[in-house]
């Protein structure tokens, strides 16, 4: 069965420095892969998808992720996170067919000043 | 314009009652999701209309729950007999085509608590 796997559920940082959150997925077919964004009290957003072409996709609020798939990964990263960055960030991906969503469980980001 | 839109937002039920949780989905979306979001978990997936057909339901966990979408728009989340094990934020999303590369667009979820 299909699975993604979001390697930290916790991730603290500090105003300004560089975040990387981790996701992996288990495929060996072609896949579609979205960030979703999970703020307080506020239902999920999209931050980002890959499609194809470029492996590197660039989204919202300056946040990016790359598509690697020789080693199956779709990590999220942004320079220099912000306090308002804080949230619960969702790793998913999609197969043409119905394009369920399979979601990561989540990676709960935690920007201190 | 609006969004998806979910009701109640916020529903709590005795063991054994049984429930009807609402989505209004984007105007002219074809593909309606709903999605189980347990404390702690990301969104697992229940259901998928394209229409007013179910086109996937693979993921309603038993019996006890079932949808539908009569004119291919609202759609009704039931569960009969709800256990505590049914406790948690149900979350309904709806895209335009419902292929893959699709984006789709969340409501604010129903927080079901079964006591």
């Amino acid at each position: 069965a299909q699975s993604v796997t979001q390697l930290d559920s916790q991730v603290p940082v500090f105003e300004e420095a560089p975040v990387e959150l981790r996701c992996n997925y288990s495929s060996s077919v072609s896949v579609y892969l979205f960030w979703y964004v999970q703020y307080p009290n506020q239902g999920l957003q999209l931050l980002l998808k890959y499609l194809s072409g470029s492996t590197l996709v660039k989204g919202i609020n300056g946040f990016e992720a790359e598509f690697n798939k020789s080693q199956t990964s779709f990590h999220l990263r942004k320079p220099s996170v912000h306090i308002s960055d804080t949230a619960e960030y969702f790793c998913a991906v999609a197969y043409n067919q119905g394009g369920k969503l399979i979601f990561g469980q989540g990676t709960e980001l935690s920007v201190k000043p | 314009g609006a969004g998806v839109s979910q009701t109640p937002s916020n529903k709590v039920t005795e063991k054994g009652k049984y429930v009807e949780l609402r989505c209004d989905p984007i105007s002219g979306h074809t593909a309606l999701y709903w999605y189980r979001q347990s404390l702690g978990q990301g969104p697992e997936f229940l259901i998928y209309f394209q229409g007013t057909g179910a086109a996937d339901d693979s993921g309603l966990p038993n019996d006890r729950f079932f949808a539908v979408r009569p004119e291919g728009s609202v759609s009704t989340l039931k569960i009969q007999r709800t256990e505590r094990g049914d406790s948690a934020v149900y979350l309904c999303a709806s895209s335009l085509t419902g292929q893959g590369f699709d984006e789709q667009y969340f409501g604010p979820g129903t927080r079901l608590t079964v006591t």
